[in-house]
């Protein structure tokens, strides 16, 4: 069974940092590219990034509101994807879920893990 | 960046049909846009419904299907149910970064 499992959010102070984290199990978690997508409360989901499999480059992709503050990477033998968020503002007070993009394991999602950045 | 439309609220009946509509500031939605479909319950996590236009996960329920008309991409819904009720989310992929539609919300009534 595919789960993937996010670790990490709490509360931090603007201009903080917090590293997040997502577990995979039920699948080669080197396999496929990966993405964060984020909620604000109330709000639509919103892309974050993504991270593409070492064999296709490895390379990671961000939205714009994010980019020179967020980073992504996989440790593929740890079967965990991070997500390092610098400089926090209140606008990133948000549900971050992450997400399996392949459709060959299907497109799974986390349950989530809440950050919130108060005012 | 390119903005994705989505209808904010439909309402169907139960056993109704329901077209719900995702387009692209930039013109005309196509396969290469790479459309998903995804839905989301109160409290709970999206799920991924559709794929790369019209494919279907293994969970997707057959009445749900996906399409491209008239220039955007359709997530059509065939004799709804009432656990169908819920926000549908669409995204679209411009060579690179993934951009998600507003949401619809969908009541079954």
């Amino acid at each position: 069974e595919v789960q993937l499992v996010e670790y990490g959010g709490g509360l931090v102070t603007p201009g903080g940092s917090l590293r997040l984290s997502c577990v995979g199990s039920g699948f080669t978690f080197s396999d496929p590219w990966m993405s964060w997508v984020r909620q604000a409360p109330g709000k639509g989901l919103e892309w974050v990034g993504r991270i593409k499999r070492r064999g296709d480059g490895g390379t990671a992709e961000y939205a714009a509101i994010v980019k020179d503050r967020f980073t992504i990477s996989r440790h593929d033998s740890k079967n965990t994807l991070y997500l390092q968020m610098n400089n926090l503002k209140t606008e990133d007070t948000a549900v971050y879920y992450c997400r399996c993009d392949s459709s060959v394991i299907g497109l799974y999602w986390g349950q989530g893990t809440l950050v919130t950045v108060p005012s | 960046q390119a903005v994705v439309t989505q209808e904010p609220s439909l309402t169907v009946s139960p056993g109704g049909t329901v077209t719900l509509t995702c387009g692209s500031s930039t013109g005309a939605v196509t396969s290469g846009h790479y459309p998903y479909w995804f839905q989301q319950k109160p409290g709970q996590a999206p799920r991924t419904l559709i794929y790369d236009t019209s494919n279907k996960e293994p969970w997707t329920p057959v009445r749900f299907s996906g399409s491209l008309l008239g220039g955007k991409a359709v997530l059509t819904l065939s004799g709804a149910q009432p656990e169908d009720e819920a926000d549908y989310y669409c995204s679209l992929l411009y060579s690179g970064p993934c951009v998600f539609g507003g949401g619809t919300k969908l009541t079954v009534l």
